[in-house]
């Protein structure tokens, strides 16, 4: 079956970075491209990013531009998500999800990765 | 890009039938037919409900529906079940390959 496993937990100072993976399975990962979204404590979710996995091409939300890298290794059918100079702010879950259009995208999150917690604090 | 408005709560009897409007603009929801609706149960990752606003996956019950109006998409939940209840976001494409959400909606069965 389809399905996106994330990297575990991470604690993070304020100004570093954090790089969450997203490792697919059950499918031709070079087939559907891979959303990251975020969603703050309590809060709703908040689309981040979009990487093409066939030629690493990539499109961010402005809020992130400068700040997120979204990158795939092919050969182990992994997307990963690169976040710096973080603040208290970025404190979330951060989802890895399919956009099951194949080949194309429009928007059908589907699967979603089972969330990475990352909290940034002193 | 700033979120789609979505009422921050709905509530229905079981039985009943509800609505959840996703108001966007002319940049979003209006120029495209690429809106998608997530339900999501407390601690849990969301999982999507309609796509292409009125498409429903495999699997999803009939009960759900979506639709759109100018720069207003909907999702209508028929027959209100116990296990309806959970927060809804809508989804939006906004074109140069970007996407914005709905700020979401918690719906509550009463």
């Amino acid at each position: 079956q389809v399905q996106l496993v994330q990297s575990g937990a991470e604690v993070k100072k304020p100004g570093a970075s954090v790089k969450v993976s997203c490792k697919a399975s059950g499918y031709t990962f070079t087939s559907y491209y891979m959303h990251w979204v975020r969603q703050a404590p309590g809060q709703g979710l908040e689309w981040m990013g979009i990487i093409n996995p066939t030629g690493g091409s990539t499109s961010y939300a402005q809020k992130f531009q400068g700040r997120v890298t979204m990158t795939r290794d092919t050969s182990t059918s992994t997307v990963y998500m690169d976040l710096s100079s973080l603040r208290s702010d970025d404190t979330a879950v951060y989802y890895c999800a399919r956009d099951s259009a194949g080949g194309t995208y429009h928007g059908q999150f589907d699967p979603w990765g089972q969330g990475t917690l990352v909290t940034v604090s002193s | 890009q700033s979120a789609l408005t979505q009422p921050a709560s709905v509530s229905g009897s079981p039985g009943q039938s509800i609505t959840i409007s996703c108001t966007g603009t002319s940049s979003d929801v209006g120029s495209y037919n690429f809106v998608s609706w997530y339900q999501q149960h407390p601690g849990k990752a969301p999982k999507l409900m309609i796509y292409e606003g009125s498409k429903r996956p495999s699997g999803v019950s009939i009960r759900f529906s979506g639709s759109k109006s100018g720069n207003t998409a909907s999702l209508t939940i028929s027959g209100l079940q116990a296990e309806d209840e959970a927060d809804y976001y809508c989804c939006s494409y906004a074109g140069s390959s970007t996407w914005v959400f709905g700020g979401g909606t918690k719906l509550t069965v009463l």
